[in-house]
């Protein structure tokens, strides 16, 4: 089962930041903080990932809490191509682990 | 470019059919995954390798084969044993070693006529 809990959905206004949070209160500490993204009809596109520290790159920003139990993705200025399913995922940082998905989070981004 | 590619886009299946789906990749990864999609759902694992000629099974094998003969393919055969092979398909693959990110091809949809 997956280690996450996200919202089911969220809207965001065009421009605005999307600011998509998760949480992984059962976080070990060899568990990296993976974000992927899926576009309808399409596969999974990796976002970004962090262990502790905040994590910032060309497509979104990773806040990670101090106790690592919460995570928030930012995406700064959301376009309408954001939208899609957001997936948080929890993964031990060696042995090419598998991912295990949950439901993800829905972002709809509206003009 | 480099990249993971999935063929075909689409496959029809009749009932009592095996079918294999092609997954190539030219990132020199070791590791190698097979997921399902089903609608409004997350990815279940099905099959992964980490290594050539070494796959182990994920939490739906049932129904399902795959081979590991060379680094960059990781065909998945779905043999007629799966009762509702109707779904989305996607291969994955990643680097050796620490938080390497798995990356995804665009899958394949197979359907039963």
């Amino acid at each position: 089962d997956a280690k996450t809990t996200q919202p089911t959905s969220m809207d965001c206004a065009e421009g605005r930041a999307a600011n998509l949070p998760c949480n992984h209160s059962t976080i070990s500490g060899n568990e990296y903080v993976y974000w992927y993204r899926q576009i309808h009809s399409q596969g999974p596109q990796y976002i970004i990932h962090g262990l502790k520290n905040n994590e910032t790159n060309e497509m979104a920003s990773l806040i990670i809490t101090e106790d690592r139990k919460s995570s928030t993705l930012i995406l700064p200025h959301a376009t309408l191509r954001d939208t899609a399913v957001y997936y948080c995922i929890v993964r031990v940082f060696s042995g090419n682990t598998p991912l295990v998905f949950g439901k993800g989070t829905r972002l709809s981004v509206i003009a | 470019d480099g990249g993971i590619t999935q063929s075909p886009k689409y496959l029809f299946r009749k009932e009592g059919q095996n079918v294999t789906l092609s997954c190539e990749q030219n990132l020199n990864h070791d590791a190698m995954y097979w997921y399902r999609q089903d609608p409004g759902q997350g990815l279940r694992l099905i099959y992964y390798s980490q290594i050539v000629n070494d796959f182990q099974k994920g939490d739906i094998a049932e129904g399902y084969s795959v081979s590991r003969e060379k680094k960059e393919s990781f065909p998945l055969t779905v043999t007629s044993a799966q009762k509702n092979p109707t779904a989305f398909y996607l291969c994955a693959s990643s680097g050796t070693g620490g938080s390497q990110p798995q990356h995804f091809g665009d899958g394949t949809r197979l359907s039963i006529l």
